[in-house]
């Protein structure tokens, strides 16, 4: 069964610091990893995903993620973390030639200024 | 905004009622999500459709809760009878067949008294 660990339910950084967002899956197969971010009273964003090629990907909002096949992580990263990019992120996995999305618990991010 | 969208936003009803919930995904977009989100938890999935055709329910979709995709464009969720732990936040995702990531609606948030 797919499953998705997000370890760490809050993460403070102080604006200005680099801030990463741990992931660890458990697949059968190849997985596809995504991040995805969730504001207040609105629905989640697609940041970045892992299919193939690269294990460092780069998405929006100046997010990247590094995918780890030996640790089965794939963890969120950006250099200088914002105070508005305090929210609630979650990692998803997706077999190959699957359809739905396993999401982990999420992390809640907390830039203080 | 050609973004996913969802109605209603709230939904409050008593126990015991038949609640339904619509979903109007992206246009372009053949696949057609149903996830349920509760408190500190990430998105659970619950169906999904390819086009008009339901191909995948969770074992989370008990027979109270019914979907349909009428002519593969909007989609309706319905809950029978609903229960108290039926209260969550229901969110609806779209995507192309070619690409595997899903955009989310803001989702309609159930309350069951």
């Amino acid at each position: 069964a797919q499953s998705v660990a997000q370890p760490e339910d809050q993460v403070n950084v102080a604006e200005g610091n680099p801030l990463t967002v741990k992931c660890t899956y458990s697949v059968s197969g190849n997985p596809y990893l995504f991040w995805y971010v969730q504001y207040p009273n609105r629905g989640l964003q697609f940041l970045l995903k892992y299919i193939t090629g690269d294990n460092l990907v780069k998405g929006s909002y100046g997010f990247e993620a590094e995918f780890n096949k030996s640790q089965t992580s794939f963890h969120l990263k950006k250099p200088s973390a914002l105070v508005s990019d305090s929210a609630l992120y979650f990692c998803a996995v997706i077999l190959a030639y699957g359809q739905n999305f396993v999401f982990g618990p999420g992390t809640r991010l907390s830039v203080l200024p | 905004d050609t973004g996913v969208s969802q109605n209603p936003r709230h939904k409050i009803t008593k126990r015991g009622q038949n609640v339904t919930f619509r979903c109007d995904p992206i246009s372009e977009h053949n696949r057609l999500y149903w996830y349920r989100q509760t408190l500190g938890q990430g998105p659970e999935f619950l169906t999904y459709f390819q086009n008009e055709a339901q191909l995948e329910k969770s074992r989370l979709l008990s027979d109270r809760f019914s979907a349909e995709r009428p002519k593969g464009s909007f989609s309706t969720l319905e809950i029978q009878r609903t229960e108290q732990g039926d209260s969550a936040m229901y969110l609806c995702a779209s995507s192309f067949t070619s690409e595997y990531e899903q955009y989310f609606g803001p989702g309609t948030r159930l309350t069951v008294t």
